[in-house]
């Protein structure tokens, strides 16, 4: 099955710095990369994904880059707030694994510092 | 949460006893799925539906059963619950494509 890895495990940021979050995966046939972003207590919440046919897609302060041939993606946060403080999961999903099950990276969590 | 409801939010269940844990949606959504997240581990899928009666195995399917007999409940059946069963489990659905999936509040469960 795929494999994802996400680094780094903790990040802490000024508020209004920017923040970054890389994954790797390692089956070339994952075609979807969503973000979800986790608040204490609560279910993940969707954030951003991007599909293998675009290198980046944004929304407003937040990004996600696709490089294919490395097989990694990143998540790029700009002008962090406190409330963007939270643990983020990157995920990829194989279509070859069957209702495009997604798989999860480890998770960052992040603190943004007042 | 996109309109997707868990119950019970929170349990403690003793070694042995038979659990389940059930996930109502109100977006009539084809696909559900059931997954459990662990320290170290981010989430791991358990068991999937993409329609009535129809389901299968997920990553981590040994010692779980489900079933979905409407579009709207998908049952999570522990036969027998252990340890290491102690999670945080959450159901998520997708419309037609399974790729976008929407998470519910999750369900804490203590297995002693």
């Amino acid at each position: 099955g795929e494999n994802v890895e996400q680094h780094p495990s903790t990040l802490s940021v000024q508020e209004g710095d920017s923040a970054v979050i890389k994954c790797t995966y390692s089956d070339s046939a994952s075609n979807y990369f969503p973000w979800y972003k986790q608040e204490l207590g609560k279910g993940p919440q969707l954030i951003i994904d991007i599909r293998s046919n675009v290198g980046e897609k944004k929304d407003q302060r937040i990004a996600v880059t696709l490089n294919k041939t490395a097989k990694h993606f990143s998540l790029h946060i700009t002008e962090t707030q406190p409330e963007d403080s939270a643990v983020y999961f990157c995920a990829a999903s194989n279509p070859q694994t069957g209702a495009n099950n997604l798989f999860f990276g480890t998770g960052t969590r992040l603190t943004v510092i007042p | 949460d996109a309109g997707i409801t868990q119950s019970p939010r929170h349990k403690v269940t003793e070694t042995g006893t038979p659990v389940t844990l059930r996930c109502h949606q109100t977006e009539n959504h084809r696909y559900m799925y059931w997954y459990r997240q662990d320290p170290g581990h981010g989430l791991r899928l358990i068991h999937y539906s993409y329609g009535v009666k129809d389901t299968d195995k997920g990553e981590v399917s040994d010692g779980y059963s489900v079933s979905r007999s409407k579009t709207e409940d998908f049952l999570l059946t522990l036969e027998s619950a252990t340890s290491s069963q102690t999670s945080v489990y959450f159901c998520a659905i997708s419309e037609s494509d399974g790729l976008v999936q929407y998470f519910g509040p999750g369900t804490r469960l203590t297995v002693t």
